[in-house]
């Protein structure tokens, strides 16, 4: 089935410091990749997102790649401060086309000042 | 523009009872998704409506999970009855329409601990 794995668990960096998040995907037909930001007691917030056509796509600080051969995608977060700390997670859409979402298990970014 | 809206934010129950949440989306959001996210996990589709028609509920426990939608607006997911296993965060989201670009808003979520 429909699969999406996220790595690292956890990533502890520096303020200041660069962080990277991966992921991968396991249907080839998927069109549209989501990450979301969630802080403690919150719901999901949508940070930034890439479809299948580009490769790659920034907003301030925080970018996101995408290698639909190797079904890759990625989080780039740069100059981090302490408020990026929370929990990411990267998503997929399916082939379906019904809008559901397949979400990785999560990294936990601690910035440390 | 508000968010969505969920209710209780918390809620602690024991096995074998029941348990419902409430979801209001944002306003004029045709699509709207039932998660369930454990610990330490993403969250995971339960049921997902457009209008008041369900679209997706593969993932849903039927034995013990119902949701509906009336009218196309507000939303209630009904757990009865509850096992250990449901201890979860239970998240509302929304969506605009039918474009899957379209973000989906999360609620706050609603956490169900079952003792």
């Amino acid at each position: 089935g429909e699969n999406v794995e996220q790595h690292p668990s956890t990533l502890s960096v520096q303020e200041g410091d660069s962080a990277v998040i991966k992921c991968t995907y396991s249907d080839s037909a998927s069109n549209y990749f989501p990450w979301y930001k969630q802080e403690l007691g919150k719901g999901p917030q949508l940070i930034i997102d890439i479809r299948s056509n580009v490769g790659e796509k920034k907003d301030q600080r925080i970018a996101v790649t995408l290698n639909k051969t190797a079904k890759h995608f990625s989080l780039h977060i740069t100059e981090t401060q302490p408020e990026d700390s929370a929990v990411y997670f990267c998503a997929a859409y399916g082939s379906s086309n019904t809008g559901k979402l397949i979400f990785g298990q999560g990294t936990t970014l601690q910035v440390k000042p | 523009e508000a968010g969505v809206a969920q209710s209780p934010r918390y809620k602690i129950i024991e096995k074998r009872q029941s348990v419902a949440f409430w979801c209001n989306p944002i306003s004029g959001h045709a699509t709207l998704y039932w998660y369930q996210q454990i610990l330490g996990q993403g969250p995971k589709l339960l049921i997902q409506f457009q209008n008041n028609g369900v679209v997706d509920d593969s993932q849903l426990p039927k034995d013990r999970f119902s949701a509906e939608r009336l009218k196309g607006v507000d939303s209630t997911l009904k757990i009865q009855p509850a096992k250990l296993e449901d201890s979860a965060v239970y998240l509302c989201a929304s969506r605009l329409g039918g474009y899957i670009t379209d973000t989906q808003y999360f609620g706050p979520g609603t956490r169900l601990t079952v003792l």
